[in-house]
């Protein structure tokens, strides 16, 4: 199985603030994708963000963007103008050409108003 | 976005009885669904990957005879919880893939079930 890897159980963020989230992944192979997931206190997965390994551009949609550093195997989010509505698990995900899909051990984020 | 519909929300059964889980996708084809189970704030552990008309491919750890799943449609995919033990009790989620090119397609995600086993 692959291995993802969330650093940091817990962050917390002043609203309006920003925050970088942290994702180290495993892999040999070179095509993949990776993503970032939200889960709200209700629990339906919500896509993030996306970004192909082949891509050297981070991928970025309104407030979040990636760091994405291919040869490090890192891939951190980054929340601009934080607010309350972004307080959830964040969990980073990792894509396959075998089809496989893992996900990171998550990051609880608090947004303090 | 799609639409991911997963069945039942809340299930609670009595030790040595199966439940069944549904995972259906109501506006796409799904050629790869994921049943995943979560612990409380873990986070989602991939159990098995089904894939349309054969067989499912299990992680390991994970009894293929006992978590049973079934992918009989591109649009339906069932898991089985056999005989089911407390210690089966968690939440249950499903994610379905697009049948779309490319490792880009999103899968999307069903609101989960909570299992609970007495």
């Amino acid at each position: 199985a692959q291995t993802v890897t969330q650093s940091q159980p817990e962050m917390s963020v002043q609203e309006a603030e920003t925050v970088t989230l942290s994702c180290t992944y495993d892999t040999s192979e070179s095509d993949y994708y990776l993503f970032w997931y939200k889960q709200p206190p209700s629990r339906q997965m919500i896509l993030v963000i996306r970004q192909e390994a082949y891509k050297q551009q981070n991928a970025t949609e309104n407030r979040f963007s990636v760091n994405f550093q291919k040869a490090a195997k890192s891939f951190s989010l980054k929340i601009s103008d934080s607010q309350l509505g972004d307080a959830a698990m964040y969990f980073c995900a990792f894509f396959n050409t075998g089809n496989q899909f893992y996900f990171g051990t998550g990051t609880s984020l608090t947004v303090i108003p | 976005g799609a639409v991911v519909s997963q069945h039942p929300s809340r299930v609670i059964c009595k030790s040595g009885t199966s439940v069944k889980i549904e995972c259906r996708s109501l506006d796409f084809q799904a050629t790869t669904m994921f049943w995943y189970r979560q612990f409380p704030k873990q986070s989602l552990m991939l159990m098995a990957t089904s894939n349309e008309g054969s067989k499912a491919t299990y992680e390991q750890g994970v009894e293929k005879d006992k978590f049973l799943i079934n992918h009989a449609s591109l649009t339906l995919s069932t898991l089985t919880v056999t005989s089911a033990h407390p210690e089966d009790s968690s939440f249950y989620i499903c994610s379905a893939r697009d049948t779309g090119p490319g490792l880009n397609t999103e899968a999307f995600f069903g609101q989960g079930t909570r299992l609970t086993v007495v």
